[in-house]
């Protein structure tokens, strides 16, 4: 079965602290996704990478950025962390969606808390 | 930019009967199109897809799809209390490089 980690369930951070939000992948997935999910604006794509190295912002990057240095390794980075950054941050994975037959897989989710 | 639309409930229904939850989208290019089920606190999981017009059957589920209308619909037959979730529906982006997600639907099934 595929499995996408994330490397904690909830976590509590301070106005302008830099944060760290791992995923890791392990079904060998090209493409790897960061979300946000809010009550009332449903799932917004923050950024995404198609291959190690490369990135592509999504409808939301600012105050983001992403770090792919290996291929089963997606990181979402907060660079000065805000409260309106306190959210539900999702990883997903997925091959390229040639022919588009093929889901994503989503992580456990990390709560992320800034006050 | 592909838009992908849903009702976003909540949609109530008595356990025993059929729950439907429906989603329209912008495009006439989009080929395939996907179900996923979130429960609350938890991440989404895929249930169903659906490439071809018509309807697919799994289980208690059924995927209807008329491209024609750009339309697309989850039946969930002898619905249970375990069904209550938010129902989010999902196309390839024009790129086919990644999804967009319509608002979701939440559903809930009253014993």
């Amino acid at each position: 079965d595929v499995k996408v980690t994330q490397s904690s369930r909830y976590l509590v951070k301070r106005t302008g602290e830099k944060v760290f939000l791992e995923c890791v992948q392990d079904m060998d997935h090209e493409n790897m996704f960061w979300y946000r999910q809010d009550p009332g604006l449903g799932l917004r794509l923050i950024y995404f990478s198609y291959d190690v190295k490369m990135k592509e912002k999504g409808d939301i990057p600012e105050g983001y950025s992403v770090s792919r240095e290996k291929k089963e390794r997606f990181s979402l980075i907060l660079e000065s962390a805000s409260t309106n950054q306190t959210s539900m941050y999702l990883c997903a994975s997925s091959y390229p969606l040639v022919g588009a037959q093929d889901e994503q897989f989503f992580g456990p989710g990390t709560r992320l808390t800034v006050l | 930019q592909k838009e992908v639309e849903q009702n976003s409930g909540p949609l109530s229904v008595p356990e025993g009967a059929i729950a439907s939850l429906n989603c329209t989208y912008s495009d006439r290019v989009s080929q395939s199109f996907f179900w996923y089920r979130q429960y609350s606190g938890k991440s989404p999981e895929l249930i169903m897809s659906i490439y071809s017009n018509g309807d697919k059957e799994d289980g208690r589920f059924t995927a209807q799809l008329n491209k024609a209308s750009q339309y697309v619909s989850l039946l969930i037959r002898d619905s249970q209390p375990s069904d209550s979730a938010t129902y989010l529906c999902a196309v390839p982006d024009n790129y086919g490089q990644n999804f967009v997600f319509g608002p979701g639907t939440r559903l809930s099934v009253l014993p």
